[in-house]
């Protein structure tokens, strides 16, 4: 089955702690990014990668990296999360670039205390 | 100007009824446009591209007007499914960039 998974779906961290959500997509795109949606702003796209070891920032990059060492994976690292990064995020990836369609994981609700 | 913009709602319609949502655009070069149609704090999902032409699938109906810089999306028969935050999508948002814009969304509550 085609898709894009993310892990975890639900994780609640302290200040301060790094951590990393993984997405991996099945189905050989090439473009792939990451989108933070809170109340009342939408989604906003963190950071995009185009192909492996070619990645650009977002909208709202600061306090985010991420790395694309393989076609299939994606992921989104916080170095030092902060309270502010408590939100829902989604991965998505696209056959081509920016003018196809995208297909989105299924979240991943971060918490940061 | 926000760079798209929806209503974001909610439309509150009886089933059966006919809806329709705008979505507005402020760069004149975008390329594609497309709906997703998005449940509660669940992934975002692709409804229909939006072509020049406009398109049709099933009960929904998506057209482009690039003089106005907006595009439409009309939902005859409404199901209570049809439930859901719509969310429309421009891409790129400017010359060069790689970075589609999503709009806020509009609320759809379609009621017994």
């Amino acid at each position: 089955e085609a898709q894009v998974t993310q892990n975890p779906r639900y994780l609640i961290t302290v200040t301060g702690k790094k951590l990393t959500v993984t997405c991996s997509q099945n189905m050989n795109h090439e473009y792939m990014s990451w989108y933070r949606q809170d109340p009342g702003l939408g989604l906003r796209q963190i950071y995009y990668s185009m192909n492996v070891e070619v990645t650009d920032k977002g909208d709202v990059p600061e306090g985010y990296k991420v790395s694309r060492k393989e076609k299939r994976n994606f992921p989104l690292i916080l170095e030092s999360p902060s309270p502010n990064q408590t939100s829902l995020y989604f991965c998505a990836s696209s056959p081509g670039q920016v003018t196809y369609e995208q297909y989105f994981g299924p979240g991943t609700r971060l918490t940061v205390t | 100007r926000k760079e798209v913009e929806q209503d974001p709602g909610p439309f509150n319609v009886p089933e059966g009824a006919t809806v329709a949502f705008n979505c507005t655009y402020s760069n004149s070069a975008s390329q594609s446009f497309f709906w997703y149609r998005q449940d509660c704090r669940k992934e975002p999902k692709l409804l229909m591209s939006v072509y020049s032409s406009g398109n049709e699938d099933g009960r929904f109906t998506a057209q482009l007007n690039r003089a106005s810089q907006y595009i439409s999306l009309l939902i005859r028969d409404s199901k209570l499914s049809d439930s859901a935050t719509y969310l429309c999508v421009v891409s790129p948002r400017s010359g060069g960039s790689y970075i589609p814009t999503f709009g806020r969304g509009t609320s759809l509550i379609v009621h017994p």
